[in-house]
């Protein structure tokens, strides 16, 4: 069955430390996108990728950056510069079209100790 | 910039009752809109999505949603609520109007249903 995957479940980071979170996709979807979702305040976007080797900031992009080298996969990395990483990440891709809706990985929690 | 708002941030029905989750959206020109639900640690299931064929739309679930252009509004409603909704619920805009292509979502609702 087609669908998005997001490994691990579940992560724990030290203080100072990068860490990368992994998004892959076998539905053959050209655009991904990475959100983040904290109590309260729904989701937050953070980087988009609408074709293979690009990629744009959204709203939240300072502390991650991203890569699109291949279409299946879009890694999101947490860097030691971003300053309140404890969050829920949500991977999600989409056909092209702005009226598509998205399909949601099962997501990542981030826990920083 | 475009966004959406969601009245509500905890919404409580009994079993059987109408639901109802409240969407306004800030747009000069209609947008594309869509209503997501999320189960505890899992991520969004698309429910339905407004793109300008019909104003009343209908999704999986027994959920539909009526668009609004004189009221800026896209509210979710269910005739009869379940326990099995028991969610939190997102409203999203995707705007026409600009360069952004990424989903805007509201703050969400996070729906109770009492026995």
């Amino acid at each position: 069955d087609g669908g998005i995957t997001q490994s691990p479940k579940y992560l724990f980071r030290k203080e100072g430390q990068n860490v990368t979170l992994s998004c892959e996709q076998n539905l053959n979807h050209d655009a991904m996108y990475w959100y983040r979702q904290d109590p309260g305040q729904g989701l937050r976007l953070i980087y988009y990728s609408q074709i293979v080797n690009d990629f744009q900031k959204g709203d939240i992009a300072e502390g991650y950056s991203v890569s699109r080298e291949k279409k299946e996969s879009f890694p999101l990395t947490v860097t030691s510069a971003q300053k309140n990483p404890t969050a829920f990440y949500l991977c999600a891709s989409s056909m092209p079209g702005q009226h598509n809706g998205y399909t949601f990985g099962s997501g990542t929690r981030l826990t920083v100790v | 910039a475009q966004s959406v708002t969601q009245l509500g941030s905890h919404v409580s029905v009994s079993e059987g009752a109408l639901v109802l989750l409240r969407c306004n959206y800030s747009s000069s020109v209609p947008p594309y809109l869509f209503w997501y639900v999320q189960y505890p640690n899992q991520g969004l299931q698309l429910l339905l999505k407004y793109t300008s064929a019909a104003t009343l739309v209908k999704g999986i679930n027994g959920f539909e949603a009526e668009f609004k252009k004189s009221e800026t509004s896209f509210h979710l409603t269910k005739p009869s609520a379940h326990m099995s909704d028991a969610a939190e619920y997102f409203c999203a805009v995707n705007p026409v109007e600009t360069g952004r292509r990424a989903l805007t979502f509201g703050s969400g609702t996070r729906l109770q249903v009492q026995p």
